[in-house]
């Protein structure tokens, strides 16, 4: 069955420190992966996203993202964060095959001045 | 820069009445979808609509719930006879090509 795991749940970074969310995703078929940001009292944002060629991808407000077919894994990375950074990451997979995007539980991220 | 909108913000409803969640998808957007979040759980899809049908549908989305392209704008999603389960954050969201997703602020739905 599909699914995707966000380990961390709470995550707790100074301004200006790195930070790396992780995603552990199952998917038999070619996955299209995301990073989704959701802010307190809004909708979820499309940081970046990944369905084929160069591993290493770009998104908005600094993030990336690496996908590594043999870890299975998707994680978000930002080499310095800021405190308008703070919010609710949400991993997400897709496929060719199906519509829907299975979303991982999620990471809260607070940043501390 | 284009966004999904949608109202209301916050429905409050009685068990076991009717509510219709309204979306305005993004104008060049073909594909529509229905996500809830139950507080602090996953994000769950509900269903995706293109071309005036329903391309799939979750376990969720039983008899109770439709959905519907009344206009050329509007993506409507409706609860027949609402549960104490049902409250969640609905989000709806539309894409260009399927699987590439921009999501809406959502709607607050409280069944009390």
């Amino acid at each position: 069955a599909q699914s995707v795991t966000q380990p961390d749940i709470h995550i707790t970074v100074s301004e200006g420190a790195s930070l790396e969310l992780r995603c552990n995703y199952s998917y038999g078929a070619t996955p299209y992966l995301f990073w989704y940001v959701q802010s307190p009292g809004q909708g979820l944002q499309l940081l970046l996203k990944y369905f084929s060629g160069d591993t290493l991808v770009q998104g908005i407000k600094g993030f990336e993202a690496e996908f590594k077919r043999s870890q299975s894994s998707f994680n978000l990375r930002k080499p310095s964060v800021h405190w308008s950074d703070a919010a609710e990451y949400f991993c997400a997979v897709g496929a060719e095959n199906t519509d829907k995007l299975i979303f991982g539980t999620g990471t809260r991220l607070q940043v501390f001045p | 820069e284009p966004e999904v909108t949608q109202t209301p913000s916050h429905q409050v409803t009685q068990m076991g009445q009717e509510v219709i969640l309204r979306c305005v998808p993004i104008s060049n957007h073909l594909y529509f979808y229905w996500y809830r979040q139950i507080l602090g759980q996953k994000v769950e899809f509900l269903v995706s609509f293109y071309n005036n049908e329903i391309s799939e549908k979750s376990e969720i989305f039983d008899d109770q719930f439709s959905v519907e392209r009344p206009d050329g704008s509007n993506f409507t999603l409706k609860i027949r006879s609402t549960k104490l389960e049902d409250s969640a954050m609905y989000f709806c969201a539309s894409s260009v090509l399927a699987n590439e997703q921009y999501f809406g602020p959502g709607t607050r739905l409280t069944v009390t």
